[in-house]
């Protein structure tokens, strides 16, 4: 069965930091993968998707970054993080026609 | 593009009682449709959802939403809730085309709140 890995589960950091979260998924080959955030009282905002290896697309401009090194690892960066980039961060996977499934997120506080 | 409007932030009900969650989209190609429900602190996780085929589908917690294209809508009801039904609830939204299908974008979310 399939399963997805996200960690660390919290992190606080001091603003100017730089900051590293990943994702790795088991039990399937070529997902689709996303990071969303999540701030505070506000809904899940799509940041990233990936269909493939190097292949990634942004829909927000802002401070982060992500890449795909191997099909089922996804990262997402930043060389400087912001106050603003508080908030709870979630990668999911998905396959051809299916829903998503998530990992249990990352609660990022910058400080 | 596509995008989700979730009408309702907060709804307050009693136990017992009966809840609709509305959700409407906006594609203009055939899309498929999610609901999923956030625990504090939790992912989510995927309540229903609709592909293809009937229009009512249905959760084995007693949810059930229909897909209505012309009003482009995807309401989210219980007829009678559970103190445990306190949650958020999300609805998403992916287009069938092969490209548009790859963005998976998500409601502001409604917070559900049952009371005893």
């Amino acid at each position: 069965s399939q399963t997805i890995h996200q960690w660390p589960a919290t992190l606080v950091q001091p603003v100017g930091s730089p900051l590293s979260l990943e994702c790795t998924v088991e039990g399937t080959s070529n997902p689709n993968l996303y990071w969303y955030r999540q701030a505070a009282g506000r809904g899940l905002q799509l940041l990233f998707y990936s269909i493939g290896i190097d292949q990634i697309s942004s829909e927000v401009p802002q401070n982060l970054s992500a890449s795909r090194p191997q099909d089922r690892q996804f990262i997402l960066s930043s060389k400087k993080l912001l106050l603003s980039d508080s908030g709870f961060y979630l990668c999911a996977w998905r396959g051809p026609g299916t829903e998503a499934f998530f990992g249990q997120g990352t609660r990022l506080t910058v400080v | 593009a596509q995008s989700v409007t979730q009408l309702d932030s907060q709804v307050p009900v009693f136990e017992e009682a009966p809840v609709e969650l509305r959700c409407n989209y906006s594609s203009s190609v055939s899309v498929y449709l999610f609901w999923y429900v956030q625990y504090p602190n939790q992912g989510l996780q995927l309540l229903l959802k609709y592909l293809s085929g009937s229009t009512l589908v249905k959760s084995i917690n007693g949810f059930e939403a229909e897909f209505n294209k012309s009003q482009t809508s995807f309401h989210l009801r219980k007829p009678s809730v559970h103190i445990s039904d306190t949650a958020e609830y999300f609805c998403a939204v992916s287009e069938g085309s092969p490209g548009g299908y790859n963005k998976l974008i998500f409601g502001a979310g409604t917070r559900l709140a049952v009371h005893p």
